[in-house]
């Protein structure tokens, strides 16, 4: 069962602030985040696990609520470069923690216009 | 340099043909995933494998099949592919049961006609 994104879409101008919003209903170990350039594969952003503090490098960070098994990643002073779609995978283990599974939403659609 | 490669990158086949996409890593990574996406589907994951001989079926399986003889290869198999697998494939690959990111590679773009 896919993680539910949203907005599905975003449009910004440069230097403003956008959030992702990332919600799942099963028991998560962790949150990754990636973004996708268009015609490219996706690439990987950080990784907020079950326990963990806030992550962030540059100007984007994450978050994530264990108890409302949700995540929100944070674009703050957007750059032209931040354009692109942002995935939010939700990763469950079992068979003990030995077996793991990632699960990725339908993804966020970003525009950062000069 | 780390990388994951697939193998071709572009595909235009005909129905019921068979064909193998590869996948090859070259991290020494346990976990291998592919994925395939289409438009405002996002990424579904179609098979996992968590090591060599060790694989799982994902949320999209149906028409397709894998193998994990070594370490480095994760070849995708379409024994007879339909119209409806017509579709943009990844391969993702990961040290298991890590606190790290999937490597992905740069894609597959398939066609049935």
């Amino acid at each position: 069962q896919q993680p539910v994104q949203s907005p599905q879409a975003v449009i910004l101008r440069e230097g403003e602030d956008a959030v992702i919003n990332c919600s799942s209903s099963k028991a998560l170990y962790s949150v990754h985040w990636y973004r996708q350039k268009h015609g490219e594969a996706p690439v990987f952003l950080m990784i907020l696990l079950k326990g963990g503090e806030q992550k962030g490098h540059d100007k984007i960070s994450a978050s994530f609520n264990e108890k409302k098994q949700q995540s929100s990643l944070y674009l703050t002073a957007s750059q032209l470069s931040y354009s692109g779609t942002y995935f939010c995978g939700t990763e469950v283990r079992y068979g003990g923690g030995s077996n793991y599974k990632l699960t990725f939403g339908k993804g966020t659609l970003l525009t950062v216009n000069p | 340099e780390a990388q994951v490669t697939q193998n071709p990158r572009y595909l235009i086949t005909v129905t019921g043909k068979k064909l193998t996409v590869t996948c090859s890593q070259n991290m020494n990574h346990e976990y291998m995933s592919w994925y395939r996406q289409d438009p405002g589907l996002g990424l579904r994951q179609i098979y996992y494998s968590m090591n060599v001989e060790v694989t799982d079926k994902g949320d999209v399986p149906e028409g397709y099949k894998v193998s994990r003889k070594e370490k480095r290869n994760f070849p995708l198999i379409l024994e007879s592919p339909s119209p409806n697998q017509t579709s943009l494939y990844f391969c993702a690959s990961s040290i298991q049961g890590s606190n790290y990111g999937y490597t992905f590679g740069s894609g597959t773009r398939l066609t049935v006609v």
